[in-house]
């Protein structure tokens, strides 16, 4: 069935070095497809929505040069933490839509960043 | 803007208890909720959705009820399981940020 698979589940990194997070949609094209960020107890924020062929709308207080996100096709999206520091560490789980799952949400299962 | 209210967690119970998590909502129109489930170690996934007010959402025995003169969607089951114990998220819509969800244990 439709899924989406997210890699890695777990990243640690040295600072200043940049990571990359893939999002795939299995079985299904996904034309739009979201970017959350989660810290510790607290909220899950959308950071960017991305549609297959275009640049990526960022939420407001995210930038853009730092978490670069691209959605070259309709199955797979990827977000790029440039130069991260310690203060990006968090959980970064990616999401899809597509009609062709009736128009409902699937969730890839998250990478948890960390960064020395 | 936009926005939901969850009930806070962590919220603990014991087998075959019955269980409610809030969730309110502001909308300027009539958006689709949904309430999400995060398993320990798992990926968040669909638990049930409505479309449209009146609609009942149910799936593994949770329900819940857009109701449009009161702005909420809660979650109830009737008789809770250990396997239940969980994240339970509410949102409105997919394009907005959610709360950090209700944590659920339920004991045996």
């Amino acid at each position: 069935g439709a899924v989406v698979s997210q890699h890695p589940s777990r990243v640690i990194c040295k600072s200043g070095t940049s990571v990359k997070i893939e999002c795939r949609s299995l079985d299904f094209q996904a034309t739009t497809m979201f970017w959350y960020r989660q810290f510790p107890k607290q909220s899950l924020m959308l950071m960017a929505t991305s549609n297959e062929g275009s640049k990526a709308t960022y939420e407001q207080g995210v930038e853009k040069d730092k978490f670069l996100i691209n959605h070259a096709s309709l199955t797979l999206s990827t977000l790029t933490v440039t130069s991260a520091h310690p203060e990006d560490s968090s959980f970064y789980i990616c999401s899809a839509s597509s009609r062709d799952v009736n128009e409902k949400l699937l969730f890839g299962s998250g990478t948890q960043l960390s960064v020395l | 803007g936009d926005s939901v209210t969850q009930m806070e967690g962590p919220v603990t119970l014991s087998e075959e208890a019955f269980l409610t998590i809030n969730c309110t909502y502001t909308a300027t129109g009539y958006p689709s909720l949904f309430w999400y489930v995060q398993y320990p170690g798992e990926g968040l996934q669909l638990l049930l959705k409505a479309t449209k007010a009146d609609d009942k959402g149910s799936n593994k025995g949770f329900e819940a009820t857009y109701r449009k003169e009161t702005t909420s969607f809660h979650l109830e089951k009737g008789s809770v399981q250990v396997s239940d114990s969980a994240v339970y998220f509410c949102f409105p819509d997919y394009k907005l940020s959610f709360g950090a969800g209700t944590t659920v244990t339920v004991r045996a």
